[in-house]
C-alpha cells in the first residue's frame, strides 16, 4: 500500500522551516527519505528503522512514529539547494522493496 | 555509496519494438532493483533481481512484457518488450548502499523512453 505524503507541494523562502510527513495504513519497519532533482536520480538522506527513532545532519533531520505508523522530514533554515521532490519510501518486515509515497515538491524562493 | 551507470540515458523508439537498459555496478552486490517512474510521479517497483534466480515481479508486471537478466553480481538489463505509447517512461535500477541498509539505496541516473 502506497504510503500518502503531505503536503503535495510546499513553496519556502529562504531560511524557513517545513516538515514534510508519510503516513502508511500499514505498520510500518523502515522509511527511507529520497530527495529527487529535476532530471536527476532520486538521492539517499536518511532510514529510520524503529519507533521512535530520530535522525539528521547538517540542517535536514527525521523522525519515526511507530504507534502512529508515519514519518516526519524537517527542514529548517531552508537553502536554495534543498529545492526538489522529496519521497518517503517504506519497507516491510524482512523486506527489501520500497513502496515510495507520489512526493512532496518543494520549491525555495529567495 | 555504489555507482551505478545506466545506459542508454534516453531513447526514443516505435511502437512494437523492444529496448534493453543496462545497470552496471561498481561493486558486487546481491540485489538489484527495477523501477518505473512517468514524469513528475512517484516511483513503483517493477521486480527484484538477484543473481543467479529468477527476477521477482511485483503486481502489475509480468515476465514477457519485461524480461530481465543478472548473470553476475555487477550487471543487470532490463527489457521493455513489444513497447506501446503507455510504456514511456523513466526507468531507473537501483542497489543497496555500501553499508547495508544503513546506507538507503543508490540509483542509476535513469534511463529516458519514449515511444512513439
Amino acid at each position: 500500500q502506497q504510503p500518502v505524503q503531505s503536503p503535495q507541494a510546499v513553496i519556502l523562502r529562504e531560511g524557513e522551516d517545513a516538515v514534510i510527513n508519510c503516513s502508511s495504513s500499514k505498520a510500518l519497519y523502515s522509511v527511507h527519505w529520497y530527495r529527487q532533482k529535476h532530471g536527476e536520480a532520486p538521492v539517499f538522506l536518511m532510514i529510520l528503522l524503529k519507533g521512535g527513532e530520530q535522525k539528521g545532519h547538517d540542517k535536514i533531520s527525521a523522525s519515526f512514529n511507530e504507534k502512529k505508523q508515519q514519518s516526519s522530514l524537517y527542514l529548517t533554515a531552508s537553502q536554495l539547494s534543498y529545492s526538489g521532490t522529496y519521497f518517503c519510501g517504506t519497507g516491510g518486515a524482512g523486506s527489501y522493496q520500497l513502496t515510495f509515497g507520489k512526493g512532496t515538491k518543494l520549491s525555495v524562493i529567495p | 555509496s555504489a555507482v551505478i551507470s545506466q545506459k542508454p540515458s534516453r531513447d526514443i523508439c516505435q511502437r512494437g519494438t523492444s529496448l534493453t537498459i543496462q545497470c552496471q555496478v561498481d561493486s558486487q552486490v546481491t540485489m538489484m532493483f527495477w523501477y518505473r517512474q512517468q514524469p513528475g510521479q512517484s516511483l513503483t517497483l517493477i521486480a527484484t533481481a538477484n543473481q543467479g534466480s529468477e527476477a521477482t515481479y511485483e503486481s502489475g508486471f509480468v515476465i514477457d512484457k519485461f524480461p530481465i537478466s543478472r548473470p553476475n553480481l555487477t550487471f543487470s538489463t532490463l527489457t521493455v518488450s513489444n513497447m506501446s505509447p503507455e510504456d514511456s517512461s523513466i526507468y531507473l535500477c537501483s542497489v543497496e548502499g555500501q553499508g547495508g541498509i544503513a546506507d538507503g539505496y543508490t540509483f542509476g541516473s535513469g534511463t529516458r523512453l519514449t515511444v512513439v
